[in-house]
């Protein structure tokens, strides 16, 4: 397996367009994790499904973002509209059984808003 | 909350001496998981820690489960410049299902 594939590993984009991140897990795995990066915050979990299935969202900062699993294989987080402060390095990661296995993670996208 | 407290933030060694970083859960832990983040990298899995008291080694490190499964260290004996990066702990939820995550602390190699 590939390992967990994230689209595109850098975004520039201007502040109030919207942002698209993709993210296809390893094939078999029942869960996946959306993390954002900054220096000033650390590692933040975001959303995660389970099964396709968004169990717990409360990460998620604001109503400008949005997260989708139409299938096992593909996920989305949108942003829209984004802004500034919204720069920071988003993970995706997958988990063949949630907390009690490891997590892989994606090489990650690198979101500027100017 | 549940809350996983990483020390210290930041250790800055010359290379070949030894490192440690220390991890305090608020809650008894089911298990608790060590990655290495290098510089510009993403988070990548070291090893898992499952039974009370646990102790395992990978080469030059050092992974250590306290007893009351509330603790856990990571010691690199003899750094080296390979080992720069950021070191995370992280331990489950009592859902069990996503990961509680330390700080991190940051490897610094002096020059």
């Amino acid at each position: 397996d590939a390992g967990v594939i994230q689209s595109p590993r850098h975004e520039v984009t201007e502040m109030g367009q919207e942002v698209t991140l993709r993210c296809k897990p390893i094939s078999g795995h029942d869960y996946l994790f959306w993390y954002r990066q900054t220096m000033m915050r650390g590692l933040e979990l975001l959303i995660y499904f389970n099964n396709n299935v968004p169990i717990d969202d409360s990460g998620m900062p604001e109503d400008r973002f949005s997260a989708k699993m139409p299938n096992a294989s593909f996920s989305t987080l949108k942003i829209q509209p984004s802004e500034p402060r919204d720069s920071a390095v988003y993970f995706c990661a997958s988990s063949p059984s949630g907390g009690a296995t490891e997590a892989f993670f994606g090489q990650g996208t690198r979101l500027t808003v100017v | 909350g549940q809350q996983v407290m990483q020390i210290p933030q930041y250790q800055h060694v010359q290379e070949g001496e030894d490192f440690t970083t220390y991890c305090n859960s608020s809650t008894t832990l089911s298990n608790i998981q060590w990655y290495k983040q290098r510089p510009g990298g993403h988070p990548v899995f070291l090893i898992q820690l499952v039974k009370s008291g646990e102790v395992k080694k990978q080469k030059r490190l050092t992974f250590q489960f306290g007893e009351a499964k509330k603790n856990s260290s990571l010691h690199i004996t003899a750094t080296q410049t390979t080992d720069v990066g950021t070191y995370f702990c992280a331990g489950p939820r009592d859902s069990n299902y996503q990961l509680i995550w330390g700080a991190g602390t940051k490897l610094i190699i002096k020059p």
